[in-house]
């Protein structure tokens, strides 16, 4: 299975609510990214959160990463219809730069 | 603002052709990826490169080849296109392979080989 694994696979709230998604990983990393894509379109970066930091925020976005049980969550807060899109979770490996993602999640914020 | 574009968003070949998906970035960046993106197989690495000439063979590189020429430039070549090509295909670039960074992608290529 891939390096990174999204879950849930699907997630559907209402505007004004927060939206939590998980992502597991199997190797040592670098750093752990979150991405963003809307219907058809390309990947945007939203969020890099190093090896040796546990928490970062940006904005409404606020990411954990558990180098222990090799697990990282993605909370967005105060979801707007605006947020829908699918939620991409990316690790780069410590032996490249490359970067290996999951199969994402799909986040739909119903107004 | 880096941009990132490809040359084609929608694209119809015929199985056995010869196809060139283009991509450009205009940040001056060092490395350039290939995926594709299947639903419930996320995005796959084909090729990469770090440098001008230089390529290194990513997850599924079978059946693709590609060209960089030069730096701002990454060409995927489908050498003859089959039905399981069939897909949507992500072209990035990212800065320095030695610091942590993040990839900018385009916009994507759906590609439909009949």
């Amino acid at each position: 299975s891939q390096q990174g694994e999204e879950d849930p696979q699907a997630l559907s709230i209402q505007e004004g609510e927060n939206a939590t998604m998980n992502c597991s990983y199997k190797t040592s990393i670098n750093n752990l990214q979150w991405y963003r894509q809307n219907s058809g379109r390309g990947l945007v970066h939203l969020i890099l959160i190093r090896s040796n930091e546990r928490e970062k925020h940006s904005g409404r976005l606020r990411v954990t990463l558990d180098t222990s049980k090799k697990s990282s969550s993605l909370l967005i807060t105060a979801s707007r219809a605006a947020d829908t899109a699918s939620y991409f979770c990316a690790t780069e490996e410590t032996s490249g730069s490359r970067l290996t993602f999951g199969e994402g999640t799909q986040l739909t914020v119903n107004p | 603002d880096v941009k990132v574009t490809q040359s084609s968003r929608y694209l119809v070949k015929r199985t056995g052709e010869k196809v060139f998906l283009e991509c450009v970035q205009d940040m001056d960046h060092e490395n350039m990826f290939w995926y594709r993106q299947d639903p419930g197989l996320g995005l796959r690495l084909i090729y990469f490169s770090y440098d001008v000439k230089m390529k290194e063979k990513g997850d599924i590189p079978e059946g693709y080849s590609v060209s960089r020429e030069k730096k701002e430039r990454f060409s995927l070549i489908l050498e003859s296109a089959s039905t399981n090509q069939t897909s949507m295909y992500l072209c990035a670039s990212s800065e320095d392979y030695r610091r942590y960074n993040e990839q900018f992608f385009g916009p994507g290529t759906r590609l439909t080989v009949l």
